[in-house]
Parts: C-alpha cells; sequence; structure tokens
C-alpha cells in the first residue's frame, strides 16, 4: 500500500530539547516536504527536497532542519524547540504519473 | 504575492449540496486541487484541476475553475454526514513543482 508514515504521532517536550520527527515514504518519490498546519492559518510549507541531499526552504524554515541522505526518507529536526513551534506537522510526498500529493498522518507536537 | 482563500465554516443539510468556495492570487498555477482532511487524519486529495480545464466531474463531486475571476468551487451533490469535514483548496503556484500553497481551510458541517 502506497503511503507517507511518521513518528511519533504525538510528542510533548521542553523548551530547547532537540528531537526528530521522522518521514517515510514507499513510492520512490523523489519530491518530499514538511508542512505545519495552525488553526486560521491552513497548512505552511517548512521544507522541501526534490531528491538526496537536495533541499531548500519553503515559506516557514526558521528553527528548523532538514536532511535526505536517502530517497524515501526526510527527518524534520528541531535543535532547539520553542512553544511556538507547537503545532501540527505533515510530512508528503509527490510524484507518479498524476503527479499527486500524498500526506503523512500528522504529528501533534507540543512544546512547553 | 501568492495566497489562497477560503470562507472558514459551512453548515448543510444532509442530502442537501455543499459548495465550498475558494479564491487564489496566482493565474501562473498550473493545477488546483482541493484535499478532505477528516478529525485526526492527515490530508487526502480528493481531485485536481488543470488550469486549462473550466469543470471537472468525479462522482459526486463536481469543480469549476474560473480562470478570470481566480475563483474556484467545489460542489459536494447530496452531502452526507461522513463528508463532514475540514476542505483545504490548494495552488501550485509560481514556484511550480515546489510547493502548493494552501487555504485556511473550510469546515463543513452534515447536520440531519
Amino acid at each position: 500500500e502506497a503511503q507517507v508514515t511518521q513518528n511519533p504521532r504525538y510528542l510533548i517536550t521542553v523548551t530547547g530539547k532537540k528531537l526528530t520527527v521522522t518521514c517515510s515514504q514507499n513510492m520512490n518519490h523523489e519530491y518530499m516536504s514538511w508542512y505545519r498546519q495552525d488553526p486560521g492559518l491552513g497548512l505552511r510549507q517548512i521544507y522541501y527536497s526534490m531528491n538526496v541531499e537536495v533541499t531548500d526552504k519553503g515559506d516557514v524554515p526558521e528553527g528548523y532542519k532538514v536532511s535526505r541522505k536517502e530517497k524515501r526518507n526526510f527527518p524534520l529536526i528541531l535543535e532547539s524547540p520553542s512553544p511556538n513551534q507547537t503545532s501540527l506537522y505533515f510530512c508528503a510526498s509527490r510524484g507518479g504519473v498524476t503527479d499527486t500529493q500524498y500526506f503523512g498522518p500528522g504529528t501533534r507536537l507540543t512544546v512547553l | 504575492g501568492e495566497d489562497v482563500e477560503q470562507s472558514l465554516f459551512l453548515s448543510v443539510r444532509e442530502g442537501d449540496s455543499s459548495v465550498i468556495n475558494c479564491t487564489y492570487t496566482d493565474s501562473s498555477s498550473t493545477y488546483l486541487y482541493w484535499y478532505k482532511q477528516e478529525p485526526g487524519a492527515g490530508l487526502q486529495l480528493l481531485t485536481y484541476i488543470f488550469s486549462n480545464m473550466d469543470m471537472k466531474q468525479d462522482q459526486r463531486l463536481t469543480v469549476l475553475l474560473n480562470k478570470k475571476d481566480k475563483h474556484l468551487s467545489l460542489r459536494i451533490a447530496d452531502t452526507q454526514t461522513g463528508d463532514s469535514a475540514i476542505y483545504f483548496c490548494a495552488e501550485s503556484g509560481s514556484g511550480g513543482y515546489n510547493k502548493l500553497i494552501f487555504g485556511a481551510g473550510t469546515r463543513l458541517a452534515v447536520h440531519p
């Protein structure tokens, strides 16, 4: 089954404690991206990757890092989380004949 | 700049038609999308339309595109309680393949 998986699904942490949210896709897509969803703001892109070792900033990259060492994985790294990064995060991959974007189930992050 | 706007809430009676509207600013968008988000879940692609089309129908869903007014709509015929969700409009924007620009989402509530 084609899917995008994220872990963890829920995370509560404290300010300054480094964390990583993993994302994996099994569709051999070259393009992957991270979004955050906040009430009334829709989804905003954090980072995207066109292929292995190729990443670029989206609209709201501050406070985040990503890496793309292999095609299937695209982890999101918060080196020093702050409360304003409390949000719902979605990973997505895009490709195939219809160039469809598939979303993961989301990771709800709370930074205290 | 690029922007997508939607009304935030729509309430309809079961069996009626729902029409969710969206306006966008980037006339260079190649694709326009409708995504559905059910509670606690990720975004699911409902349908998309190429910018050179005026209308697309897929079972109970009808998408209308008015390029002149930069207006996109999603009509759901015979709305059911299972259609209750948040619906996001998105455009591919001038970034083309790089990102999608999402509206804030319209929460559709279906009541008996």
